[in-house]
């Protein structure tokens, strides 16, 4: 099956900051990479996702980029503010023919520091 | 504004006991899951449910577990003989394809707690 690793565990930004997570997976034949939020006690929430035939996605002051090559993609948070504290996962889709169910990164607290 | 509900929020139960969590879609999807979140640790798959049958399951779904669709509606999780390691969150998701990708969006999840 699909294996997704994701780096750093943990990381601390000052307030306006950039923050970047990078996750890299095994299976060439993936083609869905969405990121997701998880605030403290709540659900996983979806803020952006690609599919393997773009290279990049912004969307206001979140982008995400793919290299299918080198099989991996970055989640890239700017002028980041305290309500961006939160854990965050990356993800692939196990191939198709699957029940494409996600396969989680293992998650990177992120804390943003005033 | 979940597009599934899950009941019950929180659930505490003594070890060995059994334990049935439900997942209402408010909108009808073929594809369910139900994934599992230990305290601190990653989002883990579980059960992948298309159509009213198992689709797929992980290492994770053993005997232990079960899944149904009783009644057309509701989606249950049926955990047999609770374990102290099946402390955790549990979340039902609903897929939508959307481009050739199958977009997941998360219930609020059920906690369950064994003692």
């Amino acid at each position: 099956g699909e294996n997704v690793e994701q780096h750093p565990s943990t990381l601390s930004v000052q307030e306006g900051d950039s923050a970047v997570i990078k996750c890299t997976y095994s299976d060439s034949a993936s083609n869905y990479f969405p990121w997701y939020k998880q605030e403290l006690g709540k659900r996983p929430q979806l803020i952006i996702d690609i599919r393997s035939n773009v290279g990049e996605k912004k969307d206001q002051r979140i982008a995400v980029t793919l290299n299918k090559t080198a099989k991996h993609f970055s989640l890239h948070i700017t002028e980041t503010q305290p309500e961006d504290s939160a854990v965050y996962f990356c993800a692939t889709t196990d191939p198709p023919g699957s029940a494409r169910q996600l396969t989680f990164g293992s998650g990177t607290q992120l804390t943003v520091l005033p | 504004e979940p597009e599934v509900t899950q009941t019950p929020s929180h659930q505490v139960t003594q070890m060995g006991q059994e334990v049935i969590l439900r997942c209402v879609p408010i909108s009808n999807h073929l594809y369910f899951y139900w994934y599992r979140q230990i305290l601190g640790q990653k989002v883990e798959f579980l059960v992948s449910f298309y159509n009213n049958e198992i689709s797929e399951k992980s290492e994770i779904f053993d005997d232990q577990f079960s899944v149904e669709r009783p009644d057309g509606s509701n989606f249950t999780l049926k955990i047999r003989s609770t374990k102290l390691e099946d402390s955790a969150m549990y979340f039902c998701a609903r897929g939508r394809v959307d481009a050739g990708a199958n977009v997941l969006t998360f219930g609020a999840g059920s906690r369950l707690t064994v003692l």
